[in-house]
């Protein structure tokens, strides 16, 4: 069945560092791909998607590029800021419904 | 406007109690979604609905029992719920178009069972 993986966290870093959190897929087809962002005590927020190999998606300075020879869908962000902790979840769209990663926690510290 | 509203915000219940949880949007999306989440785990899918029909229930007890009276509105009805039914319940909503969809999440409701 479909499956998504991702980097273990918690993952901490120092404000201005780069990032990547990596995220690999097992699927049927080409899904759609999606990062969600889930903030201390809040529901989730969409924070990028792609829809066919080779797409980019970006948003807030955060990227992630849908490769489907090595079927990844990585998120990257060049400097992170102390606003972007919170818990990153790697998603695609099965058959009717979302499989998410297990998530990664991200602590910037100042 | 991509929003998803969530009442309430926080409920405490009893194991005898009966309450409601209400989710709305005004997007015309056809298909809202409920899905749980304990502490550090990834959301769950509880139930699909599809133009307001009923299309998926992962097996979830039926002391939930979820009703959307209109294409706007999904509830999820709460009775006789058990200490570890305690978590994060998310509403999404998305367009239901095949493939490519996106779901958009509500802020949830934080439920705590006694």
């Amino acid at each position: 069945g479909d499956s998504v993986t991702q980097m273990e966290g918690p993952v901490t870093l120092s404000e201005e560092a780069f990032l990547t959190i990596n995220c690999t897929y097992t699927a049927t087809g080409y899904p759609s791909l999606f990062w969600y962002v889930q903030y201390p005590g809040e529901g989730l927020q969409l924070l990028l998607k792609a829809t066919k190999a080779d797409d980019k998606g970006s948003n807030k300075g955060f990227e992630a590029t849908y490769r489907k020879e090595t079927t990844s869908f990585h998120l990257e962000k060049g400097s992170v800021q102390v606003s972007d902790s919170a818990v990153y979840f790697c998603a695609l769209r099965g058959a009717q419904k979302l499989v998410f990663g297990q998530g990664t926690r991200l602590t910037i510290n100042p | 406007d991509t929003e998803v509203t969530q009442t309430p915000k926080h409920l405490v219940m009893g194991m005898t109690n009966k309450k409601s949880l209400k989710c709305e949007q005004h997007m015309g999306h056809r298909a809202m979604y409920w899905y749980k989440q304990k502490a550090k785990k990834p959301p769950e899918l509880m139930f699909v609905y599809s133009y307001e029909k009923l299309s998926i229930n992962e097996s979830v007890p039926s002391r939930f029992s979820p009703e959307c009276p209109n294409s706007s509105l999904l509830n999820l009805h709460l009775h006789a719920l058990q200490p570890e039914d305690s978590a994060l319940y998310l509403c999404a909503s998305s367009q239901d178009r095949q493939g490519i969809e996106t779901q958009y999440f509500g802020p949830g409701t934080r439920l705590l069972v006694l």
